[in-house]
C-alpha cells in the first residue's frame, strides 16, 4: 500500500519551460512535504518543502503547491535548465512520537530538461 | 564538514555472506536512518533511530540489523546476505522534518 504516490516516471520538458513534477498521497496524517533531487551516484538533496498548514511556497524557480482536499503537491520549477535533469522524490513526514519523523518517499519522477 | 559518510561505496557479496554498512554523521542529528532504492520502489525505510541507544523498525526491516553506536554512528548489519537484498543503500541524519543522505552504498549479492 503505496502511501506517496508519483504516477508519472518520467518527464521531458524544453530548456525555459516550465515543468510540472506530481505527488499524490492518501494518509491524512501527513504533516510536511518534501521534495528531494537526486544525481546519479549521489544521494538525494533536499530542495523544497512545505508544511501543511500553507497551501503554497516558493524558492527561486521552484514553486511547491499543496492541496489538501485532493490530497495532490505539485513541484514548478520555472525556467527549467539542463542542470535540473534528475530524477525527484516527493516525501511525506509522518509525526511520530517524541523526536524522531519519518519519512515516506515515492518513487520519482526522472525529470529531462532537453535543450 | 562532510555531513553523512557512508562506507563502502561499493559492495559485492555471496548468498550467505554478512557485512555491515557503516555510516558516521558529523551534523549533530538525533536522528538517523537507513533506506534501500530500488528501481521502481523509490526508497524505503529499513531501520531508523530517534536518539542514541533507540532503535525501531521501518517498512522493510526484515534481514536487517543495526546499531546505534554512539550520536555520530549508525550502522546496518546483513546477518546472511540474500539476492534480494541487491539493492543502493543510504544513510540518513535529520532534525525535524528534514533528512540529509550519504552518498549511498551499491551492494550486489551473487
Amino acid at each position: 500500500d503505496q502511501q506517496v504516490k508519483q504516477n508519472s516516471p518520467s518527464l521531458s520538458v524544453q530548456e525555459g519551460r516550465i515543468s510540472i513534477l506530481n505527488c499524490d498521497y492518501t494518509n491524512s496524517m501527513f504533516d510536511y512535504f518534501l521534495w528531494y533531487k537526486k544525481y546519479p551516484a549521489e544521494g538525494p538533496t533536499f530542495l523544497i518543502s512545505i508544511s501543511s498548514i500553507k497551501d503554497k511556497n516558493e524558492d527561486g524557480r521552484f514553486t511547491v503547491f499543496l492541496n489538501k482536499s485532493a490530497k495532490h503537491l505539485s513541484l514548478h520549477i520555472v525556467p527549467s535548465q539542463p542542470g535540473d535533469s534528475a530524477v525527484y522524490f516527493c516525501a511525506a513526514n509522518d509525526p511520530l512520537t517524541g523526536t524522531a519523523s519519518k519519512l515516506t518517499f515515492g518513487t520519482g519522477t526522472r525529470l529531462q530538461v532537453t535543450l | 564538514n562532510a555531513g553523512v559518510t557512508q562506507t563502502p561505496k561499493f559492495q559485492v557479496l555471496k548468498t550467505g555472506q554478512s557485512m555491515t554498512l557503516q555510516c558516521a554523521q558529523d551534523m549533530n542529528h538525533n536522528s538517523m536512518y537507513w533506506y534501500r532504492q530500488d528501481p521502481g520502489m523509490g526508497l524505503r525505510l529499513i531501520y531508523y533511530s530517534a536518539s542514541e541507544g533507540t532503535t525501531d523498525k521501518g517498512e522493510v526491516p526484515n534481514g536487517y540489523n543495526v546499531s546505534r553506536l554512539n550520536k555520530r554512528e549508525f550502522s546496518l548489519r546483513l546477518e546472511s546476505a540474500a539476492p534480494s537484498q541487491t539493492s543502493v543503500y543510504f544513510c540518513a541524519g535529520g532534525m525535524n522534518t528534514e533528512a540529509f543522505f550519504g552518498q549511498g552504498t551499491r551492494l550486489t549479492v551473487v
